[in-house]
């Protein structure tokens, strides 16, 4: 089981440019959130999906869309990228949406808007 | 909205030494509360989690948080810290009810000397 993967593993764009940013889990979870973490900050939702077919915004979902292709696969993307959006991204599954629901996280990827 | 406190942003300790992080929430609610960790370069894992029965839980590690209703506190601990313990800790808590959203506190950073 290699539970939750993320490309890429680092990423710089120039202000502008788009980009996706790909997670997959392998554990069968109905459930799949994307956040960034900044320092000092912890981390945030951006966008999560309860279940397959269904996304909903998160706590700072602006500048961002996303896509639940299949159960295992759950895309981020930024349209035009902006220096803000520096910084790293977590992509988590759960096995359901109820809230005592562990959550598994990638590894994360690190990106650099110029 | 709920927010999650960790006051302690910095702590150095030294082997052998005991730790207690804190961790308040706000919200009035019936709350799941977790702890993640996130050692030096890899991603997070759960510490412990709590969402009913015994206000005191054990996690990995050797690591234990216990739940006061009456302070909304969860805060973590550890009777004598390894050089391995360091790392970034953070609280989270989603709502009872609310979905599987977490909300994370800002983060302690523990440095443990050897």
């Amino acid at each position: 089981n290699a539970g939750v993967t993320q490309t890429p593993k680092f990423q710089v764009l120039k202000t502008g440019q788009s980009m996706t940013l790909q997670c997959a889990q392998d554990m069968n979870h109905n459930s799949m959130y994307w956040y960034r973490q900044d320092p000092g900050m912890g981390l945030r939702l951006i966008y999560y999906s309860a279940s397959e077919g269904t996304t909903d915004k998160g706590e700072v979902p602006n500048g961002y869309n996303v896509s639940r292709l299949n159960k295992r696969e759950f895309s981020l993307r930024l349209e035009s990228a902006a220096p803000s959006q520096t910084s790293v991204y977590f992509c988590a599954s759960s096995e359901d949406r109820l809230g005592a629901s562990t959550q598994y996280f990638g590894p994360g990827t690190r990106l650099t808007v110029l | 909205a709920q927010s999650v406190s960790q006051h302690n942003h910095h702590v150095i300790l030294s082997e052998a030494a005991s730790l207690e992080l804190g961790c308040n929430y706000s919200y009035g609610g019936t709350v799941n509360l977790f702890w993640y960790v996130q050692y030096p370069g890899q991603h997070l894992q759960l510490l412990l989690k709590y969402f009913s029965g015994d206000p005191l839980v054990k996690g990995i590690k050797g690591f234990e948080a216990e739940f006061i209703k009456s302070k909304f506190s969860f805060n973590l601990r550890k009777p004598s810290v390894q050089w391995s313990d360091t790392a970034e800790y953070f609280c989270a808590v989603t709502k009872t009810g609310g979905g599987n959203k977490l909300t994370f506190g800002t983060g302690t950073q523990l440095k443990v000397e050897l």
